[in-house]
């Protein structure tokens, strides 16, 4: 069974548009998170929520904005897509030290 | 300066070679030194974490700590075609029961047959 899941895997949209990507875990873990992966593989964290509260807030645009409605899901909407949104969208969860990753959504914004 | 430095390969080596992968840090509020595996167009994987100075072996990986030198490294012995992979350093900080992940750059590893 897999542990965490996103959909879509795939999303293809023209500029300006706006997108969610969702994500959930069935490992039980309290800790949610979005990275961004660039096309240099360079992976950075977006936010956090633990328990459904947001812990960590990077320097992100306000076009995008996490929502957890339960401990299991974290989704992520983008508003106003640009060309620069283009990577590998991963969401991971954690209980203490270990922090298991989805397969990644990869945005390509045309 | 990045808070975490990794050289990004590629790096070629062929089977059964001994593989290093190095990464430096700045930042000395790092609790936990990680290394993840990524395979191509799959999540990262952890391979190996400790939070102390020394050795930790897992099989054929050992992860080295220094702390005093702010350098941490991974060791692959008897290398395998399957352990080609991109492999991503990471330090963490605890954030009221967050754990916030800084990831080095990756290294891209390809063990030839």
């Amino acid at each position: 069974d897999t542990a965490v899941s996103q959909t879509p895997k795939y999303l293809v949209t023209q500029m300006g548009n706006d997108k969610s990507i969702k994500c959930e875990q069935n490992l039980g873990h309290d800790t949610m998170y979005w990275y961004k992966q660039d096309s240099k593989k360079f992976l950075k964290i977006m936010f956090s929520y633990n328990n459904k509260e947001l812990i960590i807030n990077e320097t992100v645009p306000n076009r995008f904005s996490p929502k957890s409605p339960d401990k299991a899901h974290l989704n992520l909407h983008i508003n106003s897509l640009e060309l620069g949104d283009s990577a590998v969208y991963f969401c991971a969860s954690s209980q203490i030290h270990e922090q298991f990753f989805g397969p990644g959504t990869r945005l390509t914004v045309l | 300066q990045k808070e975490v430095e990794q050289d990004p390969g590629p790096l070629s080596v062929p089977e059964g070679a001994i593989v290093s992968l190095n990464c430096t840090y700045s930042n000395s509020a790092f609790q936990y030194f990680m290394w993840y595996r990524q395979y191509s167009r799959k999540g990262p994987e952890l391979l190996m974490y400790t939070y102390s100075s020394g050795n930790k072996e897992d099989g054929r990986f050992t992860a080295q700590v220094d702390k005093s030198s702010k350098y941490i490294s991974l060791f692959i012995r008897d290398s395998q075609p399957s352990d080609s992979a991109t492999y991503l350093c990471a330090m963490s900080v605890r954030i009221q029961g967050a754990q916030k992940l800084v990831f080095g750059q990756g290294t891209r590893l390809t063990i030839n047959p």
